[in-house]
């Protein structure tokens, strides 16, 4: 059984360059959740899609948005890349309204 | 809003010792769990224990144990018997009984020498 699987693994762009992270979640899961996660702290939460749906935001600009297929795979786009969203990008998925979440190795992305 | 607080950055001990890693929390909310999770250089983040407010008794899995005080709003975890596997990242994390988003702390990085 496949576990959460993200590509690609590391990814290097340039400042004002757009970027999409993938996501696939664990089999039989239905909810994705990103996490944004910067060196040295802890993940910051992003959003949740559920049922192809934004479901969830924290606290992030208009410049992450998301996208749920309906194999339930996740995407999460930025544009306008500023230096500081170089991190860690968590992906996570659970299955409705169940609180375990399992996660991803991560997208490692360097914005230069 | 919920915030999570962990006050060791890093912690180092030998193995086969015990030790405990400290975690604070803030919130309003009544129904809510809590979770360790550990990151090891890997990245991923892995699931160690979790805890649920409304349940009195301690959580515990194999070498893994909590000592969860609701009214101190406190969580810390215990490892017994450390292993070298144990060398990881752990971070406390919260979440309000409804909304499946974590709140994390800053974490701890962990170190188990030989």
């Amino acid at each position: 059984d496949a576990g959460v699987t993200q590509s690609p693994t590391h990814l290097i762009k340039t400042r004002g360059q757009q970027v999409t992270l993938r996501c696939s979640p664990k089999s039989g899961h239905d909810t994705v959740s990103w996490y944004q996660q910067a060196l040295g702290q802890g993940p910051q939460f992003i959003f949740q899609y559920y049922e192809e749906e934004e479901r969830q935001r924290g606290n992030f600009p208009d410049r992450f948005s998301g996208h749920q297929f309906p194999n339930y795979s996740s995407e999460l786009n930025v544009n306008a890349l500023l230096l500081g969203d170089s991190a860690l990008y968590l992906c996570a998925s659970s299955l409705g309204q169940r609180v375990e979440a399992f996660f991803g190795q991560g997208t490692r992305l360097t914005v230069v | 809003a919920q915030t999570v607080t962990q006050s060791q950055p890093e912690m180092s001990v030998q193995e086969a010792e015990t030790v405990t890693l400290s975690c604070t929390y803030d919130t309003s909310e009544n129904n809510y769990y809590l979770f360790w999770y550990k990151q090891p250089p890997s990245r991923q983040m892995i699931l160690v224990i979790r805890q649920e407010a409304y349940k009195q008794q301690n959580a515990t899995e194999n070498r893994f144990s909590v000592n969860f005080q609701k009214a101190a709003k406190s969580f810390s975890l215990k490892i017994s018997d450390s292993q070298l596997g144990d060398t990881a990242m752990y971070f406390c994390a919260f979440m309000w009984r409804g909304a499946q988003k974590l709140v994390f702390g800053q974490g701890t990085r962990l170190t188990i020498n030989p």
